[in-house]
């Protein structure tokens, strides 16, 4: 079947600038997960959803971090204001209960310029 | 100090040759313990997943769990080139926050043929 799907795989905004992150999990998987990875690091927590509400979201760094998963499947990661700072890979994962294996998408490798 | 310890290498070892890949860490909640393997512009695979102290195998990969030196090893037996990637150590708690995993920085491996 269909592993976590990650869009875009890329992305290059500049400075300032609003971006928008989408995770679409494995099927039937309620808990969801955002991990960042910057080069040459292990991914980091970010947040996680069990359902429809984000059950930890310690990991955000800073308010301009934000996720939503409105109808427990489908997860945006949305970052206002960009830094350079911000730049690194993205992952996603899901598992099919809470604290099952993680699977992990392809990430999308988000660039700020 | 990080709570994960992992030297990041590069290692680069023959085809067939034995890998010792290492992880030390200091927050001793730690009871979960993983290996995951990660290909370049892919997200990270688990391999292996050992619950408290002892050995698990499977195939050519053994994990050990030493949980009063607070080190975990993953060994590769019979290496192949297509074991040639980025391991990365992973663990987290027992209890309410088990999902929220901490990974160390990731060895690269190269396994010529």
């Amino acid at each position: 079947g269909a592993g976590v799907s990650q869009t875009p795989s890329n992305k290059v905004t500049e400075k300032g600038k609003y971006v928008e992150l989408r995770c679409d999990p494995i099927s039937g998987h309620t808990a969801l997960y955002w991990y960042r990875q910057s080069l040459g690091q292990g991914p980091e927590f970010l947040i996680y959803f069990q359902g429809t509400g984000a059950a930890d979201d310690s990991g955000l760094p800073n308010d301009r971090f934000f996720a939503v998963r409105p109808e427990g499947s489908v997860s945006t990661l949305k970052i206002q204001r960009t830094e350079r700072g911000d730049s690194a890979v993205y992952l996603c994962a899901s598992s099919s209960r809470d604290r099952g294996t993680l699977h992990f998408g392809n990430g999308t490798r988000l660039t700020v310029t | 100090q990080k709570e994960v310890e992992q030297d990041p290498g590069p290692l680069s070892v023959p085809e067939g040759a034995i890998v010792s890949l290492n992880c030390t860490y200091s927050n001793s909640a730690f009871q979960y313990f993983m290996w995951y393997r990660q290909y370049s512009r892919k997200g990270p695979e688990l391999l292996m997943y050992t619950y408290s102290s002892g050995n698990k195998e499977d195939g050519r990969f053994t994990a050990q769990v030493d949980k009063s030196s607070k080190y975990i090893s993953l060994f590769i037996r019979d290496s192949q080139p297509s074991d040639s990637a980025t391991y990365l150590c992973a663990m987290s708690a027992s209890g309410g926050s088990n999902y929220k995993l901490t990974f160390g920085k990731g060895t690269l491996l190269t396994v010529n043929p």
